[in-house]
């Protein structure tokens, strides 16, 4: 299965917001509400953060944010700090009752 | 707090078959699912498959029958088994509660496939 279009790489200054896009299609992110987007710091697992869309677990910062339009996905980082330089991931629950992750975009806080 | 951790040979041979195990502490792995994802070095995440604590499966196409996860609800524990392994395989392997997001994570267990 194809893997989740997302930016390789997207910077911003401390303070800024930036968006990660994930673009799927309507067998996945445009067919369901299951996408998810995970935080990963080097050497470390992956850390869940976003669920259903746009929904945030509990202790994870409001600063996160998660919406949808049609079959891409978007991820919200506002207020940049340093601690959010990690990779991150989107999911996708998909037509053939499995998952898919986008490649991975780099997040660097200048 | 749920805790995942995974087990098993971090070196595996070439045709070979990789077996790693996942001991979940602090809950109960009834009535959740169980995932295994992996992640190439300095690659992305592969979803591998999941089990749901009654034994029922479902595996990423892409892996062409030659995954295999048990669940052993006594011992608190899933299984892992990827047949017939080459270079390609080589990946931190990832056990994690849930389906289709996963809330809980391992630490990650490094197995690489080289004679």
């Amino acid at each position: 299965q194809s893997t989740l279009t997302q930016p390789a790489s997207v910077s911003g200054s401390p303070g800024q917001s930036i968006t990660i896009s994930c673009s799927g299609t309507s067998s996945d992110v445009g067919g369901y509400r299951y996408v998810s987007w995970y935080q990963q710091h080097p050497g470390k697992a992956p850390k869940f953060i976003i669920y259903d869309v746009f929904n945030r677990p509990s202790g994870v910062s409001f600063r996160f944010s998660g919406s949808k339009s049609g079959n891409t996905a978007s991820l919200t980082i506002s207020g940049l700090q340093a601690e959010d330089e990690a990779d991150y991931y989107c999911s996708s629950y998909t037509s053939n009752n499995t998952v898919v992750f986008g490649g991975g975009t780099k997040l660097t806080v200048l | 707090q749920v805790q995942l951790q995974e087990s098993g040979p971090g070196l595996v041979k070439p045709s070979e078959t990789l077996s790693l195990t996942c001991t979940v502490s602090g809950g109960s792995i009834t009535s959740y699912y169980w995932s295994w994802i992996r992640q190439p070095p300095g690659k992305g995440l592969e979803w591998i498959g999941y089990i749901y604590y009654s034994g029922s499966t479902n595996y990423n196409p892409s892996l062409k029958g030659r995954v295999t996860m048990s669940v052993d609800t006594s011992k608190n524990q899933f299984s892992l088994k990827l047949s017939s392994v080459t270079a390609a395989d080589t990946a931190v392997y990832y056990c994690a509660r849930g389906q289709p997001r996963f809330d809980y994570w391992g630490q990650g267990i490094l197995v690489t496939v080289s004679s």
